[in-house]
Order: structure tokens, then sequence, then C-alpha cells
């Protein structure tokens, strides 16, 4: 199994450029979730999704911010504008499950995509 | 307002010591902590768990202890080796079911 990839690994921007980050989550998982990591704020849960259907998007920090699941294998992430203090690791993750269930069904992450802007 | 919280941006161990990485909550209602470990340039992943029905979890090196009057949990790794430095994520389970995050402790284990 591939795991969940992502792309770009790298995205170097300018301000007010448009930004589409893409996830493509492991096979048979049925939920995935888009996290942002900063040195101040740590892991931020932006949006998840569970059967390709947005279930909690209260994380996403801006309407510069949405995200789509058109299907179970394919989700992206888009910044429009995108602003200098978007800057960040964003990741990916995918588990079975929406919940993290007792007995560590956990998510698994994405090698995550470095965003840059400029 | 931060629900976990790892007050120690970093931590420096040596080789073949114990590390002991911490993890306060305010939340009394979380029941389920999990650790993730992540290095430089991958995604995080799972390390280990712990229910509230127990103060104490281990995994080979790797202990997980819970004070459940104290909101506080800890990871010991003993001994310490250079693979182990990497960044060290606390996270607990909210009523959602979800995900709440720490902001991550970076272990750097010395020769």
């Amino acid at each position: 199994d591939a795991g969940v990839i992502q792309s770009p690994r790298h995205e170097v921007t300018e301000m007010g450029q448009e930004v589409t980050l893409r996830c493509k989550p492991i096979s048979g998982h049925n939920s995935l979730f888009w996290y942002r990591q900063t040195m101040m704020r740590g892991l931020e849960l932006l949006i998840y999704f569970n059967n390709n259907v947005p279930i909690d998007d209260s994380g996403m920090p801006e309407d510069r911010f949405s995200a789509k699941m058109p299907n179970a294998s394919f989700s992206t992430l888009k910044i429009q504008p995108s602003e200098p203090r978007d800057s960040a690791v964003y990741f990916c993750a995918s588990s079975l499950n929406p919940t993290a269930l007792a007995g560590g069904d956990t998510q698994y992450f994405g090698p995550g995509t470095r965003l840059t802007v400029l | 307002d931060q629900q976990v919280k790892q007050n120690s941006p970093s931590l420096s161990v040596q080789e073949g010591r114990i590390s002991i990485l911490n993890c306060d909550y305010t939340n009394s209602m979380f029941d389920y902590f999990l650790w993730y470990k992540k290095y430089p340039a991958e995604g995080p992943t799972f390390l280990i768990s712990i229910s509230s029905i127990k103060d104490k979890n281990e995994d080979g090196r790797f202990t997980v202890f819970l004070n459940k009057s104290a909101k506080h949990l800890s990871l010991h790794i003993v001994p310490s080796q250079p693979g182990d430095s990497a960044v060290y994520f606390c996270a607990a389970i909210d009523s959602n079911y979800q995900l709440i995050w720490g902001a991550g402790t970076k272990l750097i284990i010395k020769p």
C-alpha cells in the first residue's frame, strides 16, 4: 500500500495567487482529514470528510480556504487568494472511520505539502 | 484556548537515558489519549495510546502514564536512542470522537 499521497510536496507562490493542494487517501479508508502545522499552533484540524461528505469545517480559518472531495480517492484543499500567513505544512490524513476509536484506530498521515507564500 | 498542552517545545536527552515527554489537558471528559511521532518531512505516525480506565500502558521501550486527577499524561522512552529524535504529539479524543492535538515537543537525543 502506498499510504496517503500528497502533492505537491513543496509549493512556493506569491501572495494573491491560488494554491491547490491534493490528497489521495489510503484505499478503503472512509474518512479524510486536512491539517495545518505551524510552529506557533502545532497541528490544527481544518476539515474532515466522511464518505466524501464534509462533516466539520469549523477549523477552516477563512473563506479563502475551501476543500472538496469529489470521490473516495481524491481531495483538494484550495486557498484563494493566498497570503504569507498561510505559509505552513499542510497534512492530509485518512482513517477507516471518522472517529478515533478506542483500540487505536489511528489516522494515517501523508508526507505533507510545505507551502510558502511570498 | 488549548485543551491539550505540551508546554515544552523541545527536550534534549543523552542517549541511553530516559526521555520523559509531558502533556496536560483541561477537559475531564477526555477518555482516550494517543501519542504520535513525527520525523522531518514526514507525516505523524501513531506510537502508543492509553484509555482512561488505565493508568499505564507499555509497548517495548515506550510507556505512557496517565494521571486523571492531575489531568496529566507522560510518555517515557527507555533507553533513548538516536532514532527517537523527532517531534512527539500528544492527542486526546473529545466527545465527538475527534482528535484534539497538542503543539508537539521536539525530542533531541544526544550521542
